[in-house]
């Protein structure tokens, strides 16, 4: 079974910018997490999907949404991007409806903002 | 914001010593569980415990609970080379809907040949 692809796996892009992450899950999950990695405040939750809808959300500005497509992969975008948002990003896909179950998580997106 | 402080930040051992790392949290959980990560890079998922258990074991690692002092604690028993790298507590909390993790800060760990 393939795991949790993430792309692109190395960003870079300039104040004011926009950008697009990609997560494609494991074959037959329906959840998908994001979370966002960064020296000084750690693992942050960003947002979780299930079956296309937003099921739950960090505590992050509007500059930072996300979807679900019908066959589960997931995009996460960020607008007007600050220096601050430069990250480890990080998708983690789940089997199960609702919760007690493991998260697999992707190698992640490295964003530079210069 | 962070759920769990993760004791001590930084361990560093000699292989074959074992190494333990603590976890405390603040809310009602259903599970915890603990990962690690390699260099900044994707985590793999080592070991889910459940708020009614106490103990589990799989391979070198075990982990205990104590929901009634909200903390966990991770032994890697025989450690190796292999095993260095940072390892996390996520707690998957009663009241948060869907699959939501919360992470600590996590612990870097040194494995020394």
């Amino acid at each position: 079974k393939a795991g949790v692809t993430q792309t692109p796996r190395y960003l870079i892009k300039t104040r004011g910018q926009q950008v697009t992450l990609s997560c494609s899950p494991i074959s037959g999950h329906r959840s998908v997490s994001w979370y966002q990695q960064t020296p000084g405040q750690g693992l942050q939750f960003l947002f979780e999907y299930f079956s296309e809808t937003q099921r739950n959300k960090g505590n992050f500005p509007g500059r930072f949404s996300g979807r679900q497509f019908s066959n589960s992969r997931s995009e996460m975008n960020v607008s007007t991007l600050e220096l601050g948002d430069s990250a480890l990003y990080l998708c983690a896909s789940s089997s199960d409806t609702g919760s007690g179950t493991e998260a697999f998580f992707g190698q992640g997106t490295r964003l530079t903002v210069v | 914001s962070q759920q769990g402080e993760e004791d001590p930040q930084a361990l560093s051992i000699q292989e074959g010593e074992n190494a333990t790392m603590n976890c405390s949290y603040k809310t009602s959980i259903n599970n915890l569980q603990w990962y690690r990560q390699n260099s900044g890079r994707g985590l793999v998922h080592l070991i889910l415990i459940r708020s009614n258990e106490r103990e589990k074991h799989s391979g070198r690692l075990r982990v205990t609970l104590d929901t009634s002092k909200k903390s966990s604690s991770l032994l890697i028993t025989a450690s190796r080379a292999a095993d260095t790298a940072s390892y996390f507590c996520a707690t998957d909390e009663r009241e948060a809907a869907g699959n939501k993790l919360t992470f600590g800060g996590g612990t870097r760990v040194l494995v020394k040949p």
